[in-house]
């Protein structure tokens, strides 16, 4: 079964720091999305990485995946408070008869303090 | 606006009660998923369909029945509500099982 870990599950930073947030998956996969939940509210896409070295930019945010070493990040650049919310990333496997399947990371709750 | 939608967006309701959710996309997609987040907000796929017909069944008790009537509708039945059903359900769709999903507003589900 495809394991996916986040970490830090919790980050409090500073606003104007940088930070990354790591997402480690088991299983082959080169599809790892990236969405960003606020309190009380639905899941926004934030990146789509469907390969091996892509990397996404907006905005403050920037997102990679290094399909070999199984590991996606989510930088955060010089934090403002508008970024506190949680980030989840999400990956399907190659292969399998559940290669339709999105598993979820535990999110990581980002919180930016002035 | 093109959207995913759920309807109620809040249902507070007794054990053992039968209750629904709906949910409608207007983004021509083929393929629509319900997903439960628990209190923990870790959040697990339940069901997926694609143009009406069951792809994703998980591990879930029966007393779940999904029901597609058209490829933009996906609705969620519960039968017997317990205490464990209390949660937040997402639907969700995209153009298909490769593509980003885009998820619904939500429905908070209590259970007293």
């Amino acid at each position: 079964e495809l394991k996916v870990e986040q970490n830090p599950l919790f980050l409090s930073m500073q606003e104007g720091k940088n930070y990354t947030i790591y997402c480690n998956y088991s299983t082959t996969s080169d599809r790892l999305y990236w969405y960003r939940q606020d309190p009380g509210k639905s899941l926004e896409s934030l990146f789509v990485l469907l390969s091996n070295g892509a990397v996404k930019q907006e905005g403050r945010l920037m997102a990679s995946l290094d399909t070999k070493a199984r590991l996606s990040t989510l930088h955060i650049t010089a934090a403002v408070h508008d970024l506190s919310a949680t980030y989840f990333c999400a990956v399907a496997p190659n292969s399998g008869g559940s290669n339709y399947k999105l598993t979820f990371g535990k999110g990581t709750l980002l919180t930016v303090n002035p | 606006d093109t959207a995913v939608s759920q309807t109620p967006k809040y249902l507070v309701t007794q054990m053992g009660n039968d209750k629904s959710i709906k949910c409608e996309q207007n983004l021509g997609h083929d393929t629509m998923y319900w997903y439960k987040q628990d209190s923990k907000k870790f959040l697990k796929i339940m069901f997926s369909y694609n143009n009406k017909e069951l792809i994703i069944n998980e591990t879930v008790p029966n007393r779940f029945s999904p029901k597609s009537p058209d490829k933009a509708h996906l609705n969620l039945h519960i039968n017997s509500l317990e205490l464990g059903d209390s949660a937040v359900y997402f639907c969700a769709s995209s153009v298909d099982h490769y593509n980003e999903q885009f998820f619904g507003p939500g429905t908070r589900l209590t259970v007293l």
